[in-house]
């Protein structure tokens, strides 16, 4: 089992959908949970990142850590085409430089 | 100018063939990362480095040897190659603070060993 889990999609919505995606892993030093977005023949970029449980809001965007469930989620409110990428979770511990990638969840939103 | 470059961004090459693949970054970074990714699998690191003098193996170096020749430029070496080498291969560089919690891409080389 990896230790992170995340489905690869894909999830497909129409425009201004409420999009959920999702994140399971399994090592408990996670401390620091990072959202990176990659579109299409680029390279990742970093969306938002929340530190240990809670939630953190930026714009239309949701990132959610639940540590005593292991689950972390972004919500996207009134999504866009333009939001349409390829989305990776990435978890890293405390005392780390290296997060773990989840498989990324590929996201389409049509109009 | 992009801040993380790499060449080629597209690499056609033989099973056998030496390839290297290159990473120059104008961001001061300390830290530089090289990734792959195949489809379903997602980014899976293959080596990393903090500084010249300090290289680490990922969780897939077997068949990759890297070279830091300044702390600007990061290479990524395939010996031999073979087909499952396959894949979208992604430099990333990041400052040295532990606080700091973003990697910041490159625009990919995509390699087909044929």
């Amino acid at each position: 089992q990896k230790e992170v889990e995340q489905d690869p999609g894909p999830l497909s919505v129409p425009e201004g959908a409420i999009v959920s995606l999702n994140c399971t892993y399994s090592n408990s030093a996670f401390q620091y949970f990072m959202w990176y977005r990659q579109y299409s023949r680029k390279g990742p970029e970093l969306l938002m990142y929340t530190y240990s449980s809670g939630n953190k809001e930026d714009g239309r965007f949701t990132a959610q850590v639940d540590k005593s469930s292991k689950y972390i989620s972004l919500f996207i409110r009134d999504s866009q085409p333009s939001d349409s990428a390829t989305y990776l979770c990435a978890p890293r511990a405390g005392g780390s430089y290296i997060p773990t990638f989840g498989r990324g969840t590929s996201l389409i939103v049509h109009p | 100018d992009a801040d993380v470059t790499q060449t080629p961004r597209n690499r056609i090459t033989k099973t056998g063939k030496r390839i290297m693949l290159e990473c120059s970054q104008t961001k001061g970074h300390d830290r530089m990362y090289w990734y792959r990714q195949d489809p379903g699998l997602g980014l899976r690191l293959i080596y990393y480095s903090f500084d010249v003098k300090d290289i680490n193996k990922g969780e897939i170096s077997d068949g990759y040897s890297v070279s830091r020749q300044a702390q600007a430029k990061f290479s990524l070496s395939l010996e031999s190659a073979i087909p499952n080498q396959t894949a979208l291969y992604f430099c990333a560089t990041a400052p040295r603070s532990l606080s700091s919690n973003e990697q910041f891409f490159g625009p990919g080389t995509r390699l087909t060993v044929l």
